[in-house]
């Protein structure tokens, strides 16, 4: 069965770099046609999209936030990265990684989730 | 960019019907999905493209998708049903992904 986990720091201060990992277990990054995208909510808020990366390692980020995104994939591991630079404390939200399915432009699958808290 | 506009709430009794729109420009131009979010959730697919549903998603969630309106239908509604629903639809502009600003469904 399909899986996605999100792990990295719950709490970060500000100016610090937040790395998160999402591990998918039930299909492989090489899969042609499948990739995963970095989805954000802030607390009461609605979803914000972040960055994606496709089967064919094709990339892209937010406008809003293209300066401090990062993403890569290390398909061995099963693992996709996502780091943001200089957090701050509007950055508090629950991310979330989540499956796309290349032939319709959706999320089949998403990860729980895991809340990051930008405090010092 | 792209904009996805969803009404805040919608309320409806149990074992009615329940209609969430997204409104966008020429949205039917496009494929809209839908997903469902309970609270402390994460979100989960209830409809794609348009009007499919992935496999376990009930009978009476249902998609359709004209002019410069999507909606999701819900029949026979559920206390079970009572979530956040988002759409989201793909554009080639700025930014890709685009997601609605979310409707919250009260069930009566």
């Amino acid at each position: 069965q399909v899986t996605l986990k999100e792990s990295g720091p719950v709490l970060v201060k500000p100016t610090e770099t937040l790395t998160l990992t999402c591990t998918v277990s039930g299909f492989s990054l090489s899969n042609a046609r499948m990739g995963v995208s970095w989805i954000r909510q802030p607390p009461g808020k609605a979803l914000e999209w972040l960055a994606h990366i496709f089967s064919n390692d094709e990339k892209s980020y937010s406008t809003s936030l293209k300066s401090r995104l990062t993403i890569s994939k290390d398909t061995s591991k099963s693992q996709v990265v996502l780091t943001m630079t200089n957090m701050d404390p509007v950055d508090t939200a629950t991310y979330y990684c989540a499956r796309i399915i290349e032939d319709w432009l959706g999320l089949d699958y998403w990860g729980q989730g895991t809340l990051v808290t930008v405090s010092s | 960019s792209y904009v996805l506009t969803q009404p805040p709430s919608v309320s409806v009794a149990p074992g009615q019907t329940a209609r969430i729109t997204c409104g966008g420009n020429n949205i039917g131009s496009k494929s809209v999905h839908w997903y469902q979010q309970k609270p402390g959730q994460a979100p989960v697919l209830v409809v794609y493209d348009d009007s499919d549903r992935p496999s376990g998603i009930p009978e009476r969630f249902s998609g359709s998708n004209s002019g410069n309106t999507a909606t999701l239908t819900i029949s026979r509604v559920e206390a079970g049903d009572e979530a956040d629903y988002y759409c989201q639809v793909w554009d080639s502009s700025s930014d890709p992904w685009v997601f609605g600003g979310g409707t919250k469904l009260t069930v009566l």
